[in-house]
């Protein structure tokens, strides 16, 4: 299996601010991962795919890079509905894996 | 728009099996593929499986030898059964669509479904 490994696991911004969280993958997976946002008691709502590519509706603030093995994901400057969990998901081969998730919060 | 409705008993016992059914308004059956994914009470996501519309499914080697996915085009519902059930297995149940048979990312979900086991 593939293992994704996001960091931080938690981290406490106030808005305005740029946050990053980072993804590994503990092999190569190409190009093939999304973002994915989850609030409390929600399904998870798709950010990114294709490392880089806006899901349609989703703010311009969001941005993803990455290949292979390092993803980033960044929030340009932090809104209040940004305060979720964030969640990276490998869909190069399966299992389909998931990080731990990053929970981003209200400092 | 396409929208996924799920249902299915929430409260079970220890060795008892699960069965949840997720249903596709809005869009096609065929043509694209179908996942479970669950998430543990304060957990992450762990992907149960996945399945396209003529039945051929990939299952977690964790959760294989318990877990049948199954569809009913006629229907646009697909299923999920998981026998011989642990306290281990209580968690919220998505029901998912893939972006495309070949872009196996999650763009639909279902609301969610949570099901707690017991001894």
């Amino acid at each position: 299996d593939i293992q994704m490994t996001q960091s931080p696991s938690y981290l406490s911004a106030s808005v305005g601010d740029r946050v990053t969280v980072t993804c590994r993958a503990s092999q190569g997976i190409s190009g093939s991962l999304a973002w994915y946002q989850q609030r409390p008691g929600k399904p998870p709502n798709l950010l990114l795919y294709s490392a880089s590519r806006l899901q349609s509706g989703v703010p311009s603030r969001f941005s993803g890079s990455g290949s292979e093995t390092y993803f980033t994901l960044t929030i340009s400057s932090l809104q209040p509905e940004d305060f979720a969990t964030y969640y990276c998901q490998q869909y190069y081969n399966t299992p389909r894996t998931f990080g731990q998730g990053t929970k981003v919060d209200i400092k | 728009q396409v929208q996924l409705q799920q249902w299915g008993a929430g409260l079970l016992k220890t060795s008892e099996t699960l069965s949840l059914t997720c249903a596709v308004y809005g869009g096609s059956f065929s043509g694209y593929y179908w996942a479970w994914i669950r998430q543990p009470p304060g957990k992450g996501l762990e992907w149960i499986g996945e399945m396209n519309n003529i039945g051929s499914a990939s299952y977690n080697p964790s959760l294989v030898s318990r877990v049948t996915m199954s569809g009913d085009t006629s229907k646009n519902q697909f299923s999920l059964r998981m026998t011989s059930l642990t306290v281990a297995d209580t968690a919220v149940y998505f029901c998912a669509r893939y972006s495309s048979s070949w872009s196996k990312y999650v763009q639909h979900w279902g609301q969610g479904s949570l099901v707690t086991v017991s001894s």
